[in-house]
């Protein structure tokens, strides 16, 4: 079955410097790829959407990349702010409208 | 609009009980979802619906059940609760057709079995 994994559980940064998660699956390529932000006690909200024959996808301060030869999405923040603090969900398209999820990267970023 | 809301927001069981939980969402959407998430996890999904009347199993169904009577409604169960249910539970909805294909989700429920 379709596998999707983000290597760290755990990323801490400095404000001001670019946050980079990674997201891996395996097999075949999905249709596309979504990132989620998640904060304590809440549920996920939607950021980006990134297609199999797109390459990046930029929303103000987030970019995305999606590379099929790799098998691997990156997900940047420019510029982080502590505010941008929160876990982030990587989700991959599986049959039919199912979304997997990842186990999600939790951000901290130090003032 | 007020999204996807979730029916309660917290609750304990007892080993045995029943409980429903209650997704409701306004924003017209065809697909609805029930997902549980626990720690290093992440959100399993649990039974998923593509219209009124119609639902499906999902990744870990065993021991819930659920029912879609009406469009803007997505009900989970549980009959006989167990402490391996314990966690925190997402409704989630999707409009259907080519896209956007983002979920809303609501706020969660957390559920504990004891």
């Amino acid at each position: 079955s379709q596998k999707i994994e983000q290597n760290s559980e755990a990323l801490n940064i400095q404000e001001g410097k670019t946050a980079t998660l990674t997201c891996n699956y395996t097999n075949y390529s999905p249709a596309y790829l979504q990132w989620y932000r998640q904060d304590p006690g809440r549920g996920p909200v939607f950021l980006l959407l990134i297609r199999e024959n797109e390459k990046e996808k930029r929303k103000e301060r987030l970019k995305v990349t999606f590379d099929t030869t790799l098998k691997q999405s990156l997900f940047h923040i420019t510029a982080s702010q502590p505010a941008d603090s929160a876990t982030y969900l990587c989700a991959q398209k599986s049959s039919g409208d199912k979304l997997t999820f990842g186990t999600g990267t939790r951000l901290a970023v130090r003032p | 609009n007020a999204g996807v809301t979730q029916t309660p927001k917290f609750r304990v069981l007892k080993t045995g009980q029943s409980m429903t939980l209650l997704c409701a969402q306004d924003m017209n959407h065809e697909y609805m979802y029930w997902y549980r998430q626990d720690p290093g996890m992440g959100l399993r999904l649990i039974h998923y619906s593509v219209g009124e009347g119609t639902t499906a199993k999902g990744e870990v169904p065993d021991g819930y059940n659920v029912s879609r009577l009406k469009k803007q409604n997505f009900l989970l169960g549980l009959e006989s609760a167990a402490p391996s249910q314990t966690s925190v539970y997402f409704c989630a909805s999707l409009t259907a057709g080519r896209g956007p294909y983002e979920q809303y989700f609501g706020p969660g429920t957390r559920l504990t079995v004891t």
